[in-house]
């Protein structure tokens, strides 16, 4: 089982419509979360961090559930700007230090 | 935040040859990291370069391939050494700021293209 898991899609959508991703990852003592945005040919940039206690940061929201072990980025509203590969990424104790896994990306594609 | 310079953005080097990319950070960061990212897929951890000693290595990767260096907390680099088309790739550099719950940031990647 890989450790940080994600649906690659692609996800389709029309502008407008609402859109979630889930992730699942495998070591029960992960500590912290993330999600991350990649355009095309760029680095990865940090969406956003998410939080026990779930966080919202305008049209996104993320949730985490620790006794599943999964993950999840809803997107309200898409825009064409959306468009874009999502990753989910988990942060490891590992030998003193924290090591950080990716998920292989989930690709949004919003159309117009 | 931390602003991460990488270079040589892209370079198309001859197989067996060696090149060399370079990391610097702006800030004061604990932990460093080297990436590969093939096209179509995600990125893959290569190692983790700690200051002053060998780097940390994923499965996979070997120092002999893939020399790291850091010989201070802001800056390090990564040689992919004889290199074959199959090494064509984007390397990314990585920082994390702190311990725990801190989000990492990246380079803006070198595109090798080995021919």
């Amino acid at each position: 089982r890989k450790e940080v898991e994600q649906d690659p899609g692609p996800f389709n959508v029309p502008e407008g419509a609402t859109v979630a991703f889930n992730c699942t990852y495998s070591n029960s003592a992960s500590q912290s979360f993330f999600w991350y945005r990649q355009d095309c040919r760029k680095e990865p940039k940090l969406l956003m961090s998410v939080y026990s206690s779930g966080n919202e940061d305008g049209r996104f929201t993320a949730q985490l559930n620790r006794a599943s072990q999964y993950i999840s980025l809803l997107i309200r509203d898409s825009k064409l700007s959306d468009s874009a590969t999502y990753l989910c990424v988990v942060n490891n104790p590992s030998g003193g230090y924290q090591k950080v896994t990716f998920g292989t990306g989930t690709k949004l594609q919003v159309i117009p | 935040s931390a602003v991460i310079s990488q270079k040589p953005s892209r370079d198309i080097c001859q197989r067996g040859t060696s090149l060399t990319i370079q990391c610097q950070v702006d800030s004061q960061v604990t932990m460093m990291f080297w990436y590969r990212q093939q096209p179509g897929q995600s990125l893959t951890l290569i190692a983790t370069a700690n200051q002053g000693s060998e780097a940390t290595y994923e499965s996979g990767f070997v120092i002999d391939k893939f020399p790291i260096s850091r010989p201070n907390l802001t800056f390090s680099t990564l040689t992919v050494s004889n290199m074959s088309p199959e090494d064509s790739s984007i390397y990314l550099c990585s920082a994390t700021l702190a311990r725990g719950r801190s989000e990492a940031f990246f380079g803006q990647g070198t595109r090798l293209t080995v021919v």
